[in-house]
């Protein structure tokens, strides 16, 4: 069974940083590309990044780019996704996905003083 | 930035009665490589987007028949035939074509 479980969300100042993890299982993680996703309170899904299977190629919108980086480590089957600089407007819920099949539960995110 | 427009924003619907989503893209969706890169999603309430539809047409993996999409170019489809309680929720399209990729803004999927 394929499981994608997030961590690592929490409360956050402005400015600061915070690192996401996905934790991936029943799927061998390394011949898919995978994304984050995020939606905001009562708004609907933005995309935030993607990554290629080996990790060279990594995709952004501009609302995120050069403040996000998103990485893999296939031998661990996990995803991150490091965010600095961190706005208000950057607080969401944050979703790991294989895409677009399967989709974690996601994680909160809560950037505020 | 690809502008997906749905419609309605919010459809309201009784059991066994067939419904349809429209998308409509701000640009073709048709991808150098002869592919369609637009897609449906589902969100239930309280849980995260499951996929139904991919390039298009394609009913994905263990989701029911009633479920179809079509269309082509800039303007796309999804179509319930015969809603069931478990249908309820949000659906998003979403474009894979052009970067950055987008979401619609979502139609909210009722009982009447």
């Amino acid at each position: 069974e394929v499981q994608l479980v997030e961590s690592g969300g929490g409360l956050v100042q402005p400015g600061r940083s915070l690192k996401l993890s996905c934790a991936a299982s029943g799927f061998t993680f390394s011949n898919y590309y995978m994304a984050w996703v995020r939606q905001a309170p009562k708004k609907g899904l933005e995309w935030v990044a993607t990554i290629s299977t080996s990790g060279s190629r990594t995709y952004y919108p501009d609302s995120v780019k050069g403040r996000f980086t998103i990485s893999r480590d296939n031998a661990k089957s996990s995803l991150y996704l490091q965010m600095n600089s961190l706005k208000s407007e950057d607080t969401a819920t944050y979703y790991c996905a294989r895409l677009w099949s399967f989709w974690g539960p996601g994680t909160m995110v809560t950037v505020s003083s | 930035d690809v502008v997906l427009t749905q419609t309605p924003p919010t459809l309201s619907a009784t059991i066994g009665q067939s419904v349809s989503i429209s998308c409509r893209s701000s640009q073709s969706l048709l991808h150098s490589n002869g592919n369609t890169y637009l897609h449906w999603l589902l969100q239930r309430p309280g849980q995260s987007p499951q996929l139904l539809i991919y390039l298009v047409s394609r009913l994905e993996s263990g989701v029911p028949n009633r479920f179809s999409g079509s269309g082509s170019g800039t303007d796309f489809t999804l179509k319930i035939s015969g809603v069931e309680a478990e249908d309820l929720g949000v659906y998003y399209c979403v474009q894979g074509t052009h970067a950055p990729w987008t979401f619609g803004g979502g139609t909210k999927l009722e009982l009447k």
